[in-house]
C-alpha cells in the first residue's frame, strides 16, 4: 500500500461547481498535513495546512479525520483559476521527518 | 529576498555524464530535501538532509548522490548509474524543529540525449 494515496482524477467541473478531493494515509503516527496546488510544470506551493478541528480559508475547507487516516480538500465556488493538480502532504512531528507528497489529483475548472 | 534557487532551470546531458543540479537557500532552513517528478506522476524523494553534514535515503536514491557541507547548500549529482534520468527535478527546504510549510525552488528540468 502507498504512504499517501488520493483520488486518481482527473476532475473536469464547470465554473461555480463544487468539488471535493480525498486522500489516505498509511502512517498513523503521521502528525502534519498539508495541501498543496502544482501548476502545470511549475513548483508546488502550499494552499493550506489541515488541522485536527477542520480549517477553512476563503473557498477552500480542509477536514483530517485521524481514526480513518483520511484527509480532505473542498472547494466551494470554482474558478478557471482553480485549475491545477491538488496534492497531499504528510508529514511526522517535525520537519525533520521524511515528508511524504500523494500522487496528487488534477482539477480543469470549465468556463 | 529569501527563497531557494536552483540551477541550472533546464539541462542537456548526454546519456553516461554525470550532471550536479545546485540548489541554495538563504532562508536558514535546517531540513532540505530533492525530489523528482516523471511527467503525469507525483514527487518521489530522492534524498533528504537534517543538518549540516547528515542526510538520508528517500524512496529513489539510486544512481543519485548528495553532500551537505553548509546549511545553505544540497546540490544532488545524477550519476551515469541512474537508468532514467529524464524529469524534473525539485529542492525544497523546510526550517527544522517545528512542522511548517516547504519551500521549493522552481526545479531543475534535465533531459538526457
Amino acid at each position: 500500500r502507498k504512504e499517501v494515496e488520493q483520488d486518481p482524477g482527473p476532475f473536469n467541473v464547470p465554473e461555480g461547481a463544487t468539488v471535493a478531493f480525498n486522500c489516505t494515509y498509511s502512517n498513523s503516527a503521521s502528525q502534519s498535513f498539508f495541501w498543496y496546488r502544482q501548476d502545470c510544470r511549475k513548483e508546488p506551493k502550499l494552499l493550506m495546512s489541515v488541522y485536527s478541528s477542520g480549517n477553512e480559508d476563503g473557498r477552500f475547507t480542509a477536514q483530517l479525520n485521524r481514526a480513518s487516516q483520511y484527509i480532505s480538500l473542498l472547494i466551494r465556488d470554482s474558478k478557471l483559476s482553480d485549475s491545477a493538480t491538488y496534492l497531499c502532504v504528510v508529514n511526522g512531528k517535525t520537519s525533520y521527518d521524511k515528508v511524504i507528497f500523494g500522487p496528487g489529483t488534477s482539477l480543469s475548472v470549465i468556463p | 529576498d529569501g527563497g531557494i534557487t536552483q540551477s541550472p532551470k533546464y539541462l542537456f546531458r548526454k546519456e553516461g555524464q554525470n550532471v550536479t543540479l545546485s540548489c541554495e537557500q538563504n532562508l536558514n532552513h535546517d531540513a532540505m530535501y530533492w525530489y523528482r517528478q516523471d511527467p503525469g506522476q507525483g514527487l518521489r524523494l530522492i534524498y533528504y538532509s537534517q543538518i549540516v553534514n547528515d542526510f538520508q535515503k528517500g524512496d529513489i536514491a539510486e544512481g543519485y548522490s548528495v553532500s551537505r557541507e553548509k546549511k545553505e547548500s544540497f546540490p544532488l549529482t545524477v550519476t551515469s548509474a541512474q537508468k532514467n534520468p529524464t524529469a524534473f527535478y525539485l529542492c525544497a527546504s523546510a526550517p527544522g524543529g517545528a512542522t511548517g510549510e516547504l519551500f521549493f525552488g522552481e526545479g531543475s528540468r534535465l533531459t538526457v540525449l
